[in-house]
């Protein structure tokens, strides 16, 4: 298993650019998310999936789009990119435990994360 | 061993001493904790997790507390090791909802 993979590692946009930053797991896990991690700031949530189909907001999903057409893939759209975005993206996922609608998932498998820097 | 306050961003202590790491969660209502380890360049890496029904879980050299009445968590190092250095993050989930990390405390540990 290659776990979750995040592609690319890094990239440099211009303001005003747009990009896709792909994450894709390979553990048939239901649970995807987004998080950026800023200096001082710890991670912040993006955007979540509890399945193929369903998306949702976290804390700080301006300026940020997703969607969940299979299991395995949850890309991260940038439309517009703006210097506040220069960040390291870091993808995330997990499986139920309980079974499926319970909300109990299980810890959070962490891909290696895309640098971002947007001038 | 060394001990922090709440929220500390950094814990330095010499190898062979146990570390503490604090963390104060906000949402009363959150039922699982987990503690996450971050080396540079890196996602964070799990390790270890607590549900609200427990106050105490062990693991290889670690401990989590929990304390639910001042909504507290803590990780207990034991015999800490230069490769231990990294970044360390407490998170809290409820049930249907999404994990929230804290700001993270980076240890380093000298020998």
């Amino acid at each position: 298993n290659a776990g979750v993979t995040q592609t690319p590692k890094f990239q440099v946009l211009k303001t005003g650019q747009s990009m896709t930053l792909q994450c894709a797991q390979d553990m048939n896990h239901e649970y995807m998310s987004w998080y950026r991690q800023d200096p001082g700031m710890g991670l912040r949530l993006i955007h979540y999936s509890v399945g193929a189909g369903i998306t949702d907001q976290g804390e700080v999903p301006n300026g940020y789009n997703v969607s969940r057409s299979t299991t395995e893939d949850f890309p991260l759209r940038l439309l517009s990119a703006a210097p506040s975005q220069t960040s390291v993206y870091f993808c995330a996922s997990s499986y139920s435990m309980a079974g499926s609608g319970t909300g109990i998932f299980s810890p959070l498998h962490f891909g290696n994360g895309t640098r971002l820097t947007v001038t | 061993g060394e001990s922090v306050g709440l929220h500390l961003p950094t814990l330095s202590v010499q190898e062979g001493d146990n570390s503490i790491i604090n963390c104060a969660y906000s949402n009363s209502a959150s039922d699982y904790f987990i503690w996450y380890k971050q080396e540079s360049g890196k996602g964070p890496q799990f390790i270890i997790d607590i549900r609200s029904n427990m106050d105490k879980r062990q693991g290889q050299r670690v401990t989590v507390l929990l304390n639910k009445t001042v909504k507290h968590l803590s990780l207990q190092i034991a015999a800490t090791q230069p490769g231990d250095s990294a970044v360390y993050f407490c998170a809290e989930n409820q049930a249907g909802t999404a994990l929230i990390f804290g700001k993270g405390t980076t240890l380093s540990v000298s020998s």
